[in-house]
């Protein structure tokens, strides 16, 4: 069955560098990965998805990710922090062919000033 | 914009109470589901509906029920409601196919005592 693993459920990192939050999936047949953010107080919202067009997506506010099915990996980076992408991302995949999604158990992101 | 609305933000129900939780979506999406969101555990399907009056037990369907009369407005039932039930609810709607993004209410915190 189709999952997702997310390590590490509090990242912290500095204003100004690199974000990093790593996904790899499980999956028998070619995945379609998702990633989503939860800012505080909020419903959950697309930042970006991998369809099998392009291996490095873009997403909103300056995120991307890089479809490795050699690595089994959807990692999530943005080159420099924001005060404002202090939120919880979750990576999802989907499964049954159906639009349904397996979540993974979320990164609490906190920027430190 | 997709609007996903649920009926309340907070809810505080007693034991055994039956709890319904409302979602209405202004799409008109195929597909509407319930999702409980608990800390450490990320999101975990409930149930799923892919058409009027029809219907899938998720993950954790135990414990839950769901209505779907109308295309624009999936219910959530919770016919006693019970201490462990206490969570955060989310409703998502999307369009049938599998690469879809799938749109976000803003969550119920439903507390039970």
């Amino acid at each position: 069955a189709q999952s997702v693993t997310q390590l590490g459920s509090h990242v912290s990192v500095s204003e100004g560098a690199l974000v990093l939050l790593r996904c790899n999936y499980s999956s028998s047949v070619p995945p379609y990965l998702f990633w989503y953010v939860q800012y505080p107080n909020q419903g959950l919202q697309l930042l970006l998805k991998y369809t099998s067009a392009a291996t490095l997506v873009k997403g909103i506010n300056g995120f991307e990710a890089e479809f490795k099915k050699s690595e089994t990996s959807f990692h999530l980076t943005k080159p420099s922090a924001h005060m404002s992408d202090a939120a919880e991302y979750f990576c999802a995949v989907s499964r049954y062919g159906n639009n349904r999604l397996a979540f993974g158990k979320g990164n609490q992101v906190v920027v430190i000033p | 914009d997709v609007k996903v609305t649920q009926s309340s933000r907070y809810l505080v129900k007693r034991t055994g109470e039956k709890v319904f939780l409302e979602c209405v979506q202004d799409m008109d999406h195929e597909n509407m589901f319930w999702y409980r969101q608990d800390p450490g555990l990320g999101l975990r399907l409930i149930y799923f509906s892919y058409d009027v009056k029809m219907k899938e037990k998720g993950d954790i369907p135990e414990g839950y029920s769901v209505s779907r009369e109308k295309k624009e407005r999936f219910s959530l039932i919770l016919e006693s409601a019970s201490t462990n039930q206490t969570s955060m609810y989310l409703c998502a709607s999307s369009s049938g196919r599998e690469t879809d993004t799938q749109y976000f209410g803003p969550g119920t915190r439903l507390t039970v005592l």
